[in-house]
């Protein structure tokens, strides 16, 4: 069973940084490009950051560009983001999300909340 | 960036009833139309891709269809476990700038 866990959400000021990692099981995990989605509190979905298989390739959508980083470790089967420069908009839950095709998404980890407020 | 419109916001219907939503795109993306529902406290679950074709699982009366600008997600008789939001989104640029609609959400009547 394909299962993507999520941690590393809390409450952090603006300007702080947190790291957010993604444990995945269930699957191959070195054979799947993997992305971020993030959901603010009773909004809808923007998609984050992408990253290939290799970790070679790698995107961001332009609200992030620049304070976010996405990494993985395919020999810990794990993803992560770290995050730079934090906003109060980016407060959202943030979902580990892949697909059996990179652009739309199958599995979802139950997310973790990131609170970004002083 | 592809900007994605859904309408309704919210859709009221009775359970056995037939649901029509609809998701605009402001520009063409071809078929590269997925939608998601989404229950209160959940993730997101993959509905269909392709702006057509179901996922793994998805029972049969979800149903896809448009191209290019226009989409539509039907659901033709809808159960108790239907109501939920329902959002589209857009993979049809590379590299990825993917975008979703704002999401439209079915309540009972």
């Amino acid at each position: 069973e394909v299962q993507l866990v999520e941690s590393g959400g809390g409450l952090v000021q603006p300007g702080g940084s947190l790291r957010l990692s993604c444990a995945a099981s269930g699957f191959t995990f070195s054979s799947y490009e993997m992305n971020w989605v993030r959901q603010a509190p009773g909004k809808g979905l923007e998609w984050v950051s992408y990253i290939s298989s290799s970790g070679s390739t790698i995107y961001y959508a332009d609200s992030v560009k620049g304070r976010f980083t996405i990494s993985r470790d395919n020999a810990k089967n794990s993803l992560y983001l770290q995050m730079n420069s934090l906003r109060a908009e980016d407060t959202a839950v943030y979902y580990c999300v892949f697909g059996r095709a990179p652009y739309y998404f199958d599995y979802w980890g139950q997310g973790t909340l990131v609170t970004v407020s002083s | 960036e592809i900007v994605m419109t859904q309408s309704p916001a919210t859709l009221s219907v009775s359970p056995g009833e037939r649901a029509t939503l609809s998701c605009r795109a402001s520009q063409s993306v071809s078929s590269n139309l997925a939608w998601y529902q989404q229950k209160p406290g959940q993730a997101p679950r993959l509905l269909i891709y392709g702006a057509s074709t179901r996922a793994t699982g998805i029972p049969a009366r979800f149903s896809g269809s448009g191209s290019g600008t226009e989409f539509t997600l039907t659901i033709s008789s809808l159960q108790s476990e239907d109501f939920a939001v329902y959002y589209c989104q857009q993979y049809n640029n590379w590299p990825p700038t993917w975008t979703f609609g704002q999401g439209t959400k079915v309540e009972i009547k």
